[in-house]
């Protein structure tokens, strides 16, 4: 079975830097997708960032990037310039590319609470 | 944009109760999904569809029980409500295909006393 760890549970940034959350996973499948997710006090998960395992070009999204290594299964993503509503849970998720049933579900981490100094 | 409705944002049960847990969605999507969240145990998959009366059970089923009579509406029901389902809830939807992303309701904190 699938699982994904992030070995943070807290994380603290001054506003304008940079901060780089951990997460790996552990999969025998060679074809998958990497999300990260961002839950801010509102409660309303919202989709970050997204990798396919078969890309080997890092995402990136504005401020937000990805330094995906296939082999050591590590997906960290990376918030430059933070900003104060950068603030929230960010959740790592995994999901296979195979097949349907529940293997078509997300597998998350457990979570990251990232704070931002003014 | 894709809407993700969840019926309630917070609600107190007693124990005992039968709850029901509502959610629907505008965007005609297949799958649908029901996780609970609890700190320092990141999102738990407990049921979710794939289709209209289709349902497979997650990680975490037991005391839960689903509902799927209409492609936009899917129904998370505690049969018999107790202190340890006091949690957050929430609801995902996704298109079938390889490359498609989830979308979440607001979440619906539960309290059961």
């Amino acid at each position: 079975a699938q699982t994904v760890t992030q070995s943070q549970p807290e994380m603290s940034v001054q506003e304008a830097e940079t901060v780089t959350l951990s997460c790996t996973y552990d999969t025998s499948e060679s074809d998958y997708y990497l999300f990260w997710y961002k839950q801010p006090p509102s409660r309303q998960m919202i989709l970050v960032i997204r990798q396919e395992a078969y890309k080997q070009q890092n995402a990136t999204e504005n401020r937000f990037s990805v330094n995906f290594q296939k082999a050591a299964k590590s997906f960290s993503l990376k918030i430059s310039d933070s900003q104060l509503g950068d603030a929230a849970m960010y959740f790592c998720a995994y999901r296979s590319a195979v097949g349907g049933g529940s293997q078509g579900n997300l597998i998350f981490g457990k979570g990251t609470k990232l704070s931002v100094k003014p | 944009d894709v809407k993700v409705t969840q019926s309630s944002r917070y609600l107190v049960k007693r124990t005992g109760e039968k709850v029901f847990l509502e959610c629907v969605q505008d965007m005609d999507h297949e799958n649908m999904f029901w996780y609970r969240q609890d700190p320092g145990l990141g999102l738990r998959l407990i049921y979710f569809s794939y289709d209209v009366k289709m349902k497979e059970k997650g990680d975490i089923p037991e005391g839960y029980s689903v509902s799927r009579e209409k492609k936009e509406r899917f129904s998370l029901i505690l049969e018999s409500a107790s202190t340890n389902q006091t949690s957050m809830y929430l609801c995902a939807t996704r298109a079938t295909g390889a490359n498609t992303e989830a979308f979440f309701g607001q979440g619906t904190r539960l309290t059961v006393v």
